[in-house]
């Protein structure tokens, strides 16, 4: 299994720019996540999706919108980047049933928005 | 929402000492995971663990969950030990969302 895998690393926005940040899991879970993590912080929930189909807000959403077509695909798009979204965006899964469980996350994009 | 307080916010030790990292959280939680974010900036899981005890290696970690905390250990450690270290809690009502810690910054000198 290669896990949850990002795409791409590293990406240069300039601001107004849009783009995608790609995300797929390959162990079948159901539950997908993206976060954001800021220098020096703890990582942000900004979306979560429960499903194919179906995604929520988290933390915060502002600024980006997102799609759950497949179980193993869930990109992240951001409309108008702007400066304050320089950020590393970690896209994560689980398999959940009953209740809480264990969350995996991928190696990050690293976004810039000048 | 839940608060999520680790201390020390930074260690620095030399290699082969031993060291405890804390967690406390302000509500009862049903997740608690570990994670080790190395230099490169990855996201290493070290422990899921909502209650009890677990270890592996060098590392064990311990979440009392009636008294809201959950401490680290890592023994005889070495410099690929450092990094920063969150704590993340999940409660009932926080819409599987994790809540992260601001982290422990721990540097390991040779």
């Amino acid at each position: 299994n290669a896990g949850v895998t990002q795409t791409p690393k590293f990406r240069i926005l300039k601001i107004g720019q849009s783009m995608t940040l790609q995300c797929a899991q390959d162990m079948n879970h159901n539950y997908m996540y993206w976060y954001r993590q800021d220098p020096g912080m703890g990582l942000k929930l900004i979306y979560y999706s429960v499903g194919a189909g179906i995604t929520d807000k988290g933390e915060v959403p502002n600024g980006y919108n997102v799609s759950r077509s497949t179980t193993e695909d869930f990109p992240l798009r951001l409309e108008l980047a702007a400066p304050s979204q320089t950020s590393v965006y970690f896209c994560a899964s689980s398999y959940r049933g009953q209740g809480a469980s264990e969350q995996y996350f991928g190696p990050g994009t690293r976004l810039t928005v000048t | 929402g839940i608060q999520v307080e680790q201390s020390p916010p930074d260690l620095i030790l030399q290699e082969g000492a031993n060291s405890t990292l804390r967690c406390n959280f302000s509500d009862s939680v049903n997740n608690l995971q570990w994670f080790h974010q190395n230099p490169w900036g990855q996201l290493i899981n070290l422990f899921y663990i909502p209650s009890g005890t677990k270890q592996n290696g060098r590392l064990s970690a311990t979440t009392v969950a009636t008294e809201r905390y959950s401490l680290l250990y890592i023994s005889s450690s070495q410099t690929t030990d450092s990094g920063v270290y969150f704590c993340a809690v999940e409660t009932e009502t926080s819409g599987s969302r994790l809540t992260f810690g601001e982290g422990t910054q721990l540097t390991v000198n040779p």
